[in-house]
């Protein structure tokens, strides 16, 4: 099966300046995450989806982030303005409702000057 | 909130021989998952193996094995006959069995360099 797919691999954008994120799950699979990687740091969640509704998004900056998963399918991450501390490799999974497994994609590795 | 420790930032092994890596995790939950993830360079997060809590058996694929320590909330990673290719960095990860969350909560991370 196709994997995440993730786009684009990487950014660089100056601080205050807006950055999208592109993110295709595995087909049929109804769970989403976005995680974000600072350097030296494991993964953090910032949101998770379950089709179209957001299950937890309690560490989402939402006076910059902002994400949506139009039709339970694809997924777009968004910061607007980016700072400096956003700088990271940020990684969208998937994995179906009810197992525990998920498929990570390749990240996106963003540098904010 | 559940915490992930890794105390091991780097780690070092001679191809062929047996490594551990370590990990530590504070819950107050009795039933959940644990994981082992791999990151190489390509940063994607490669799932090595898993571990449900309710089960006394540790879990083993091929040359990796884990020393699951439920009382002791640790959590280790044996890889055997270590090649090359392992060389990466791991992540030791917690994830609730309720619910309809299932976000994982990762550990800093082991960076594994394999010396032939």
């Amino acid at each position: 099966e196709a994997g995440v797919a993730q786009s684009p691999r990487y950014k660089i954008i100056e601080k205050r300046q807006s950055v999208a994120f592109w993110c295709n799950p595995i087909s049929g699979h109804a769970t989403l995450y976005w995680y974000q990687q600072i350097l030296g740091q494991g993964p953090k969640l910032l949101i998770q989806f379950q089709n179209n509704g957001v299950v937890d998004d309690s560490q989402l900056p939402k006076d910059r982030f902002s994400a949506e998963r139009l039709k339970g399918v694809d997924s777009t991450l968004k910061i607007q303005p980016a700072k400096l501390e956003d700088s990271a490799v940020y990684l969208c999974a998937s994995s179906p409702a009810v197992d525990y497994g998920y498929t990570f994609g390749s990240g996106t590795r963003l540098t904010v000057v | 909130a559940q915490t992930v420790t890794q105390s091991q930032p780097e780690m070092s092994v001679q191809e062929a021989e047996t490594v551990t890596l370590s990990c530590t995790y504070d819950t107050s939950e009795s039933d959940y998952y644990l994981f082992w993830y791999k990151q190489p360079p390509s940063r994607q997060m490669i799932l090595v193996i898993r571990q449900e809590a309710y089960k006394q058996q540790n879990a083993t694929e091929n040359r990796f094995s884990v020393n699951f320590q439920k009382a002791a909330k640790s959590f280790s990673l044996k890889i055997s006959d270590s090649q090359l290719g392992d060389a990466a960095m791991y992540f030791c990860a917690y994830r609730s069995s309720g619910g309809s969350n299932y976000k994982l909560t990762f550990g800093k991370g082991t960076l594994l360099t394999v010396n032939p």
